[in-house]
């Protein structure tokens, strides 16, 4: 079936530091990648949504500065959490879905960013 | 706006004991359903999934899940439940533009 890998499962960076996660859909062509943001004991919390060749589309409140999104291919998308704050410690989880109308949802394992 | 409520946060059922996970949705048009699983420190996990046609929908794991429209609900439910099902539940509802909004989960923990 299809998997999305998702890129470091864990990482522990320093306060000002940038961190890029890789999401990458490994048997089917991802048009459309979401990122979300998950806190503990909470739901996740859509971020952004983007679209290969074009730029994210960022949802109310999120910072497109502070989180950089490229999807640059129809395989691969980073989201790149720049200058880090212990307060962007966080579980962030992507999803990519493929062409079609009704074509599913995966989802990667997420990643476990500790901002020091 | 369109929304994803679970009323409940935390329930405790005993092993072998039957599960019903609530969901109600707010949405304009007919929605696509869908629950997910969640072990401690992992992704998600699709149980099962609505878009049309039956609202009786089978997933994995023995969980099923009724589709309401007169009362916007879309329940989960299991007969049996088994340790390993000790998780957070997660109800989302997909949008006209494709993302997915989810409920704020409900944890489950199972009693010997």
């Amino acid at each position: 079936g299809a998997v999305v890998s998702q890129h470091p499962s864990w990482v522990i960076c320093k306060s000002g530091t940038s961190v890029k996660i890789e999401c990458r859909s490994l048997d089917f062509q991802a048009t459309t990648m979401f990122w979300y943001r998950q806190f503990p004991k909470q739901s996740l919390m859509l971020m952004a949504t983007s679209n290969e060749g074009s730029k994210a589309t960022y949802e109310q409140g999120v910072e497109k500065d502070k989180f950089l999104i490229n999807h640059a291919s129809l395989t691969l998308s980073t989201l790149t959490v720049t200058s880090a704050h212990p307060e962007d410690s966080s579980f962030y989880i992507c999803s990519a879905r493929g062409r079609g109308q009704h074509s599913p949802l995966h989802f990667g394992n997420g990643t476990r960013l500790t901002v020091t | 706006a369109q929304s994803v409520t679970q009323p409940d946060i935390h329930i405790t059922v005993s092993e072998g004991a039957s599960l019903e996970l609530r969901c109600n949705y707010s949405y304009g048009a007919t929605p696509y359903l869908f629950w997910y699983v969640q072990s401690p420190g992992q992704g998600l996990q699709l149980l099962l999934k609505y878009f049309s046609g039956d609202t009786l929908v089978q997933g994995i794991k023995g969980f099923e899940a009724e589709f309401k429209r007169s009362q916007s609900s879309f329940n989960l439910r299991k007969p049996s439940v088994h340790w390993s099902d000790a998780a957070e539940y997660f109800c989302a509802v997909e949008r006209r533009n494709n993302d997915m909004r989810f409920g704020a989960g409900t944890r489950l923990t199972v009693k010997p």
